[in-house]
């Protein structure tokens, strides 16, 4: 399986800062690769698709990169409806799989 | 508007059968992939498996042995058996319909499922 690691976990921020969380691939895996926010008691929501394609509906202050083993996600101006549970998704090698998640909290 | 529900029973006792169902709405499942991932209390997300409305499917190896996911195009729905559940099957399930590259823009509001006797 292609194991995807977050990285922090868990981090504390003020509105208004800009937030980096990093997803790294245990082997390349292109593009192919997902981001989802989830609240507590909701279902993930797809926010960005093909490593750095905004998802229709989603704002511009959210943006992906990368591509093969190193992949970002950014937030350009962190705002309240923002803290939340952020997750990767690999799809480029069966079976799909998540990142263990990073927890954007309030600072 | 796509829209999926998950239904089905929300306690299931070890060793038996999990059985769920997914409806959806808004659209034809006669039309990309559709999925069963899940997420146990406080913990990360885990995929199931997927079905094409043709029927062929891909499931994870980790619970391939125990997994079958069906699709009724005349229903608009699809189903996941999973079989011999232990405490560790706890979780709530979600239903998604997934893209032709593999990411997943609907999901369903999901369904906890606890096992216990």
């Amino acid at each position: 399986d292609i194991q995807m690691t977050q990285s922090p976990s868990t981090l504390s921020a003020s509105v208004g800062d800009r937030v980096t969380i990093t997803c790294r691939a245990s082997q390349s895996i292109s593009s192919w690769l997902a981001w989802y926010q989830q609240k507590p008691g909701k279902a993930p929501k797809l926010l960005i698709y093909k490593a750095s394609s905004l998802e229709s509906g989603v704002p511009s202050r959210f943006s992906g990169s990368g591509s093969g083993t190193e992949f970002t996600l950014t937030i350009s101006s962190l705002q309240p409806d923002d803290f939340a549970t952020y997750y990767c998704q690999q799809c480029n090698g069966f079976p799909w799989t998540f990142g263990q998640g990073t927890k954007v909290e309030i600072k | 508007q796509v829209q999926l529900q998950e239904s089905g029973p929300g306690l299931v006792k070890p060793s038996e059968t999990l059985s769920l169902t997914c409806t959806v709405s808004g659209g034809s499942i006669s039309s990309s992939s559709w999925s069963w991932i899940r997420q146990p209390p406080g913990k990360g997300l885990e995929w199931i498996g997927y079905i094409y409305y043709s029927g062929s499917t891909s499931y994870n190896p980790s619970l391939k042995s125990r997994v079958t996911i069906s699709v009724d195009t005349s229903k608009n729905q699809f189903s996941l058996n999973l079989s011999s559940v232990t405490a560790a099957d706890t979780a709530v399930y979600y239903c998604a319909r997934g893209d032709s590259s593999g990411w997943y823009g609907y999901w369903g509001q999901g369904t906890l499922v606890t096992v216990s006797s």
